[in-house]
Formats: C-alpha cells, sequence, structure tokens
C-alpha cells in the first residue's frame, strides 16, 4: 500500500519478555518518527530518525527502548524486559523531509503487556 | 516548543461550522502552527498549518489572529465524520511535533 504500515497491529506479551515493533514508511520518506499512546493521552514523541541515524532520541523513556532503521528505511522499535506500564499504541509517522511538519502516520501497534 | 490550551471537549450540529480555538500566548516569531486530528482507533491525520497569514485547504480554514497568540481551526460543514480529537501544535521548522491533549469534537445529527 501507499500509507506507513506497522506490523503486529496488536502484541499481547508477558512481563519481562522482550518485543520488537515493525514500521515501513512511505517509499521516499527520509524522515521517521515513533510516537506512543496511552488510553485517553495524546502521542508522545519517542525518537526521530532523518535516514539511518537517530537524530533525536530525546523521548525514549529509559534503555530499555531502542530503535533502529540501518538502511533508512523500515524501523524497529524495541523494547526489552517489558514492563505494565510499556502497554500503550505505538504509532510510527513518516515524511519527505525533517524541514516538514507535514507527518503521515500508520494505524500504530497495540501493546499489551500481561 | 510552546505549549497550547485547547478546550477540552466540543459539540457542533452536523451541517453547521466547528469552530476550535487555541492559545498559544508564548508562540516564538519562528513556530508555526499545525492542527491535527485522530479519528478513534486511527494515526492521526494532517489537517493544515500556517504561520501568519490565514490558510484554506480542502480539509479546514486556519485563522490565526494578528499578535499570534490564538488561532481557529474552521470545519465549515461538519460531518458525523469530523469527530475526532483535533490537536493544535506550535512547531518550530524542523523540530518534533508535541501533542497535547486535544479536544475532542463530536460532531452530532
Amino acid at each position: 500500500g501507499a500509507g506507513v504500515s506497522q506490523t503486529p497491529s496488536n502484541k499481547v506479551t508477558e512481563k519481562g519478555k522482550y518485543v520488537e515493533l515493525r514500521c515501513d514508511p512511505i517509499s521516499g520518506h527520509t524522515a521517521l518518527y515513533w510516537y506512543r499512546q496511552s488510553l485517553g493521552q495524546g502521542p508522545e514523541f519517542l525518537i526521530y530518525f532523518q535516514g539511518t541515524g537517530a537524530a533525536d532520541d530525546s523521548g525514549l523513556p529509559n534503555d530499555r527502548f531502542f530503535a533502529v532503521r540501518p538502511e533508512g528505511s523500515v524501523s524497529t522499535l524495541k523494547i526489552q524486559r517489558t514492563e505494565r506500564g510499556d502497554s500503550a499504541v505505538y504509532l510510527c509517522a513518516s515524511s519527505p523531509g525533517r524541514t516538514t511538519g507535514e507527518l503521515f502516520f500508520g494505524e500504530g501497534s497495540r501493546l499489551t503487556v500481561l | 516548543d510552546a505549549k497550547t490550551t485547547q478546550p477540552t471537549s466540543m459539540d457542533c450540529a452536523e451541517g453547521r461550522a466547528a469552530n476550535l480555538p487555541c492559545n498559544h500566548s508564548t508562540i516564538s516569531g519562528n513556530e508555526y502552527v499545525y492542527w491535527y486530528r485522530q479519528i478513534h482507533s486511527q494515526g492521526p491525520q494532517y489537517i493544515i498549518h500556517g504561520l501568519k497569514n490565514n490558510e484554506t485547504n480542502e480539509m479546514a480554514s486556519l485563522i490565526i489572529t494578528e499578535d499570534r497568540k490564538s488561532s481557529t481551526l474552521i470545519l465549515p460543514h461538519a460531518t458525523l465524520r469530523d469527530t475526532a480529537v483535533y490537536y493544535c501544535i506550535v512547531r518550530v521548522q524542523g523540530g518534533k511535533l508535541i501533542f497535547g491533549q486535544g479536544t475532542e469534537l463530536s460532531v452530532k445529527p
């Protein structure tokens, strides 16, 4: 499809497990963002990539969270030793470049940590 | 980035104009005003943005006051499908989007 694709759409895991969430941005978009959204809250910024490098990771809550974008396209958000408080919808967005504020969001990956 | 203040919720009758206000009294001269909306269970969707002048596109109009301390998003003929949470965000070019709580707009028949 032409939009941002995120997989899985739903993930249920147990406390302490490792989780990977994948984002496939719109073709040609160099900027990629990760946000997370808890129930009733607005999206919370996590990390931003320009190309392969993380240009701003100031939103990552702690060192259990890590994201990569090795070839400048697909990105993976990795969460180690999951906690119940990590339960949220993880949103990915892409844009043609850093200067534009018009981001195209995916449908999100809903993570539930039991 | 400057903070924005929006009403928590608003109602609008179907077919009428929906006017969503936003205060951004600490906005800097190089910060743009962006509006996004989020329909239930979907990712946010870009609507419109502006710096100083009023802007219009196929979705909405954006009215920014002369002092830039507030703005209004106008949906000229609201439909039931416009029911969503609307986010007003101020952003410097090249900066990240910081979402607040937004306004939950309910369009009623």
